[in-house]
């Protein structure tokens, strides 16, 4: 069965510090992988696609096939970054549907 | 067009009641999620419609759940004899149909308490 596993809950990191927020996946297709992001008090919003290959707010994340992770990662946390973070699998069975991990908050602290 | 709207934003009910909620999508979206969000966790997946036809249903979505989005526009979720289980986030998210991605806009979400 398609899964997305977020195993930290919450993640505290110091401002300046790097951060790397975890997700797995299961699916035995081609994986859409997506990283959603929301900011206290503002709606769900995406933060990247691994089909883009971008960098958005100095954050990245690499589909790993053989590790079947998705991990976002950003080599200096800023204190704006604070928020609940969300992965997310997108399959095609006919329709579209959507798999979302159970998210991980991450406190930047000063 | 200031993105993906929802109605209302809050809805309290009593047990048994029936209670609707309206999304109003990015208006050249043709794709339309449903989500239900209980705390401590991620949006989980109801249902997917592309422009009218209802294309994918969650098979945790009960027989007292039915959504529709007549002319491909807006859609509603209507929940029948609500139950305290039901109380939650309701979000509605639309996209664009694109070659390869799906890239997924939320609106602001009803929150659902049954009493």
């Amino acid at each position: 069965a398609q899964r997305v596993t977020q195993p930290e809950k919450l993640l505290s990191v110091f401002k300046g510090a790097p951060v790397e927020l975890k997700c797995n996946y299961s699916y035995s297709g081609s994986p859409e992988l997506f990283w959603y992001v929301q900011y206290s008090r503002q709606r769900l919003q995406l933060l990247l696609r691994h089909i883009s290959r971008e960098s958005i707010k100095g954050f990245t994340a690499d589909l790993n096939k053989g590790e079947t992770s998705f991990h976002l990662k950003k080599p200096f946390a800023q204190e704006e970054d604070s928020a609940m973070y969300y992965c997310a699998l997108v399959f095609n069975t006919g329709g579209f549907k959507t798999i979302f991990g159970a998210g991980t908050r991450l406190f930047v602290k000063a | 067009d200031t993105g993906v709207s929802q109605n209302p934003r809050h809805k309290i009910t009593k047990r048994g009641q029936n209670v609707t909620f309206r999304c109003d999508p990015i208006s050249e979206h043709n794709r339309l999620y449903w989500y239900r969000q209980t705390l401590g966790q991620g949006p989980e997946f109801l249902t997917y419609f592309q422009n009218e036809a209802q294309l994918e249903k969650s098979r945790l979505l009960s027989d007292r759940f039915s959504a529709e989005r007549p002319k491909g526009s807006f859609s509603t979720l209507e929940i029948q004899r609500t139950e305290q289980g039901d109380s939650a986030m309701y979000l509605c998210a639309s996209s664009l149909r694109e070659p390869r991605t799906d890239t997924q806009y939320f609106g602001p979400g009803t929150r659902l308490t049954v009493l």
